[in-house]
């Protein structure tokens, strides 16, 4: 089936700055789209999701933006602290079965 | 947030021999459970879909005699791995969706075969 990718496998950033993970996806008949945040040994974190019907949407500290021209995806994190450090997912999948596609990861390395 | 349980966190366990990992929402019902595995430095392949009350759904690949899954409740469903072999250590991970359709992840369960 179709699958989610990644475009860089790794980012490595300073403490304090903005991060910028960044997801291709390939199934147009997508409508739902998660971000989740993986520590070594433990189980996804949910972050942040979107739906389809929108192209933006933001929590704390985080902004999920979507364009579905393209088939993209960003996970934008502000003032990136230690405790970010991690595999970051994102994953794709439709209202109508709820099952989701995991992309590659992205591991993220925050420097002190 | 919403918490997903996962029992045991780990085990280890002979070849040939059966283990039962156990998934619960502890704070809410969950229709549907999903059931996922992750080898060392890859991304979660989906293994199953649990349906309280019905069969599981399986993904092409996955053999539903060796990972029978079963659905017990709102808030448990399990995965027991029949006649473990080495080849079956790995990373298991479940989730359950919410009434928002959200998907919640339970820590995961590490499975050894010796």
């Amino acid at each position: 089936g179709e699958s989610v990718g990644l475009h860089l496998p790794t980012l490595s950033v300073q403490e304090g700055d903005n991060s910028i993970i960044n997801c291709a996806y390939s199934n147009s008949a997508s409508d739902y789209f998660i971000w989740y945040k993986q520590e070594s040994g433990k189980g996804p974190q949910f972050i942040i999701d979107i739906r389809s019907n929108m192209d933006k949407r933001q929590g704390q500290r985080v902004t999920v933006l979507l364009n579905k021209t393209v088939k993209h995806l960003s996970l934008q994190i502000a003032a990136t602290q230690p405790g970010d450090s991690a595999v970051y997912f994102c994953a794709e999948g439709g209202s109508n079965d709820y099952k989701l596609s995991f992309g590659a990861g992205t591991t993220v390395t925050v420097r002190a | 947030g919403a918490v997903v349980s996962q029992h045991p966190s780990w085990v280890i366990c002979k070849s040939g021999t059966s283990v039962k990992i156990e998934c619960r929402s502890l704070d809410f019902q969950a229709t549907t459970m999903f059931w996922y595995r992750q080898f060392p430095k890859q991304s979660l392949m989906l293994m199953a879909t649990s349906n309280e009350g019905s069969k599981a759904t399986y993904e092409q690949g996955v053999e539903k005699d060796k990972f029978l899954i079963n659905h017990a409740s709102l808030t448990l469903s399990t995965l027991t791995v029949t006649s473990a072999h080495p080849e079956d250590s790995s990373f298991y991970i479940c989730s359950a969706r919410d009434f928002t359709d959200t998907q919640y992840f339970g820590p995961g369960t590490r499975l050894t075969v010796l």
